[in-house]
């Protein structure tokens, strides 16, 4: 069964920590993995990640891709309170001509002042 | 530029009604979904479609139906309300039907329904 599974499933912290959040998966056809972001409504895209190695980087956030071990890590640094929302992971599971994204549960940050 | 417009955004309704969740987008988007988000549950896929006249099921089709006779439009019915069916409903698009494979999803502001 295809999974994918994000840890922790809640963190709290405090502004100007470095947090890392975690997303291992278990698919049938990998294609690419994504991490939203998602405050009170909808889901915002992060980045996409199809390469092993390779990182993304937007400002404070980063995310790298390990197809091997097949997980993925978004790290946050310097937070802010801004950054409070809950983190998706998902992954592209994509063969012949079908595919669709399979998400994980989502970890939940929140940033005390 | 709307995006991904749902509407109601908050429902009520009593355990046997039907109702009709509406998705509309702008974008000539060739692939609509429909996720629902429960807590600790992540998002699940309902129903998706690939284009006009096209629709395939999801993970957790049970209780749901939809059509899609526009590019524009993807309606989700309910046709007998269950209290399982308390949560939050989003739909979401991408350009074309393997577009997400780069783009991702956009998602609408969803729709929070409570069956009583």
């Amino acid at each position: 069964e295809d999974k994918v599974v994000q840890s922790p499933l809640s963190l709290v912290v405090h502004e100007g920590d470095t947090v890392t959040l975690n997303c291992s998966y278990e698919v049938t056809n990998f294609r690419s993995l994504l991490w939203y972001k998602q405050e009170k409504k909808a889901p915002t895209f992060l980045f996409m990640l199809t390469s092993s190695g390779i990182e993304k980087k937007s400002g404070r956030l980063s995310s790298i891709l390990d197809k091997k071990e097949l997980f993925s890590i978004l790290n946050i640094t310097a937070t802010q309170t801004g950054d409070s929302a809950i983190y998706l992971c998902a992954v592209v599971n994509y063969g012949g001509s079908q595919g669709n994204l399979i998400f994980g549960k989502g970890t939940k940050l929140s940033v005390k002042p | 530029n709307a995006g991904v417009t749902q509407t109601p955004k908050f429902q009520v309704l009593k355990t046997g009604q039907s109702m009709t969740l509406q998705c509309a987008q702008d974008m000539n988007h060739e692939y609509m979904s429909w996720y629902r988000q429960d807590p600790g549950m992540g998002l699940r896929l309902i129903h998706y479609s690939v284009g006009a006249g096209i629709t395939d099921q999801g993970e957790v089709p049970n209780g749901y139906n939809v059509s899609r006779s526009t590019t524009e439009d993807f309606p989700l019915r309910l046709l007998s309300a269950a209290p399982s069916q308390t949560s939050v409903y989003f739909c979401a698009s991408s350009p074309t039907r393997t577009g997400f494979l780069n783009y991702g999803y956009t998602f609408g502001s969803g729709t929070r329904l409570t069956v009583v």
